[in-house]
């Protein structure tokens, strides 16, 4: 079974700009969760979709979005970039009644 | 709230030696744990979790995790190094039906010859 894809897998942008990231989780997992990950602040959970409806949502502004598509497949946007978005975004997703989370390899986004 | 304390940010273990890093969290109800490890440039591998049973649970890679409930702790351990283990180490937390999974702050390990 293919694991958790992301794309791209990098991605520069400049300040002010915005970005669409995409993943594509394990087939039959219906949840997925987005984190970002930096030096300075760690892993940070952003949202969770399941049956394209936004469950769980952390503690960023709202700039960041995201929205999950009828096959679960998800993406997650971030408008008006700043220095500060340069991170690894990762996505994993989840069966349905499990609690175990597969990442996928990351989209490293690099704001300039 | 839930949290998760790494206390050491970076080890150092010699080929062969010994491995144990520490984990301690706070979660308000049953905790479901885990430890994920990262390879540079990389995504979160699982090694291991623990849902409940048994508190000495094994993972991948030789790898076996701990739980003590009246220590808030879940330590990693493996009795023999290789040096493919260097690596970054999260624990993390979460809890049933509650997907938002936090992290600790990651042990940096090192593998020496």
């Amino acid at each position: 079974k293919a694991g958790v894809t992301q794309t791209p897998r990098y991605l520069i942008k400049t300040r002010g700009q915005q970005v669409t990231l995409s993943c594509s989780p394990i087939s039959g997992h219906r949840s997925v969760s987005w984190y970002q990950q930096t030096p300075g602040q760690g892993l940070q959970f952003l949202f969770e979709y399941f049956s394209e409806t936004q469950r769980n949502k952390g503690n960023f502004p709202g700039r960041f979005s995201g929205r999950q598509f009828s096959n679960s497949r998800s993406e997650m946007n971030v408008s008006t970039l700043e220095l500060g978005d340069s991170a690894l975004y990762l996505c994993a997703s989840t069966m349905e009644g499990q609690n175990e989370q597969f990442f996928g390899p990351g989209t490293r986004l690099t704001v300039l | 709230a839930q949290s998760v304390t790494q206390p050491d940010i970076h080890i150092t273990v010699s080929e062969g030696a010994s491995l144990e890093l520490r984990c301690n969290y706070s979660y308000g109800a049953t905790p479901y744990l885990f430890w994920y490890v990262q390879s540079p440039g990389q995504g979160l591998q699982l090694l291991l979790k623990y849902f409940s049973g048994d508190t000495l649970v094994q993972g991948i890679k030789g790898f076996e995790a701990e739980f003590k409930r009246s220590q808030s702790s879940f330590n990693l351990r493996k009795p023999s190094v290789h040096w493919s283990d260097a690596a970054e180490y999260f624990c993390a937390v979460n809890g049933f039906g509650n997907e938002k999974l936090t992290f600790g702050t990651g042990t940096r390990l090192t593998i020496i010859p």
